[in-house]
């Protein structure tokens, strides 16, 4: 049974504050994205990572961080949280380099930034 | 104009109904194309996936892709309650070297009884 996890269900932080969302895949996926996601813009691409130690940008990169140390690993670093960063957090996971590629979501992670 | 557009709804169809959902896409490289269903408060989970032109068909639900409109729909027949939820297209296009999955905003589809 495939399987992301991610850290925490519900976090409460303070504007400032330094934040950290962890994911972890079972299912050996060379991708693993970080999306975030409010009410009429859907899902929004932050980073997504290849390979361990490399990453990319994605369409809102802006004020996070990432770190992939291992292939099973990707964390989300919110380096000094701010109220517009209140979200639903998405991490997943797909196999690279196939036609398919389906991406398999963990549960999210709903920051709220007070 | 988005790289995928779907109408956000609501989208309401009577119990029994067929519910058309629609998406269309702006990057012509673009090479597969999924459906991923929405509970509230839930992750998305995939529903449907399509990769040629034409018809695909998975019980009730039928995926659709016309390439040369940029076009993909999701056909649910004999529509139930339990499918209400947010349907959410997604796009798969190679760039830089590496697999890139696109969403649109997603549909809220409302079946009542």
């Amino acid at each position: 049974d495939v399987k992301v996890t991610q850290s925490s269900r519900y976090l409460v932080k303070r504007t400032g504050e330094k934040v950290f969302l962890e994911c972890v895949q079972d299912m050996d996926h060379e991708n693993m994205f970080w999306y975030r996601q409010d009410p009429g813009l859907g899902l929004r691409l932050i980073y997504f990572s290849y390979d361990v130690k490399m990453k990319e940008k994605g369409d809102i990169p802006e004020g996070y961080s990432v770190s992939r140390e291992k292939k099973e690993r990707f964390s989300l670093i919110l380096e000094s949280a701010s109220t517009n960063q209140t979200s639903m957090y998405l991490c997943a996971s797909s196999l690279q380099g196939q036609i398919r590629a389906e991406a398999f979501f963990g549960q999210g992670t709903r920051l709220t930034v007070v | 104009q988005k790289e995928v557009e779907q109408n956000s709804g609501p989208l309401s169809v009577p119990e029994g109904a067929i519910a058309s959902l629609n998406c269309t896409y702006s990057d012509r490289g673009s090479q597969s194309f999924f459906w991923y269903r929405q509970y509230s408060g839930k992750s998305p989970e995939l529903i449907m996936f399509i990769y040629s032109n034409g018809d695909k068909e998975d019980g009730r639900f039928t995926a659709q892709l016309n390439k040369a409109s940029q076009y993909v729909s999701l056909l649910i027949r004999d529509s139930q309650p339990s499918d209400s939820a947010t349907y959410l297209c997604a796009v798969k296009r190679f760039s830089g070297g590496y697999n890139k999955l696109i969403f649109g905003a997603g549909t809220r589809l409302a079946v009542h009884p």
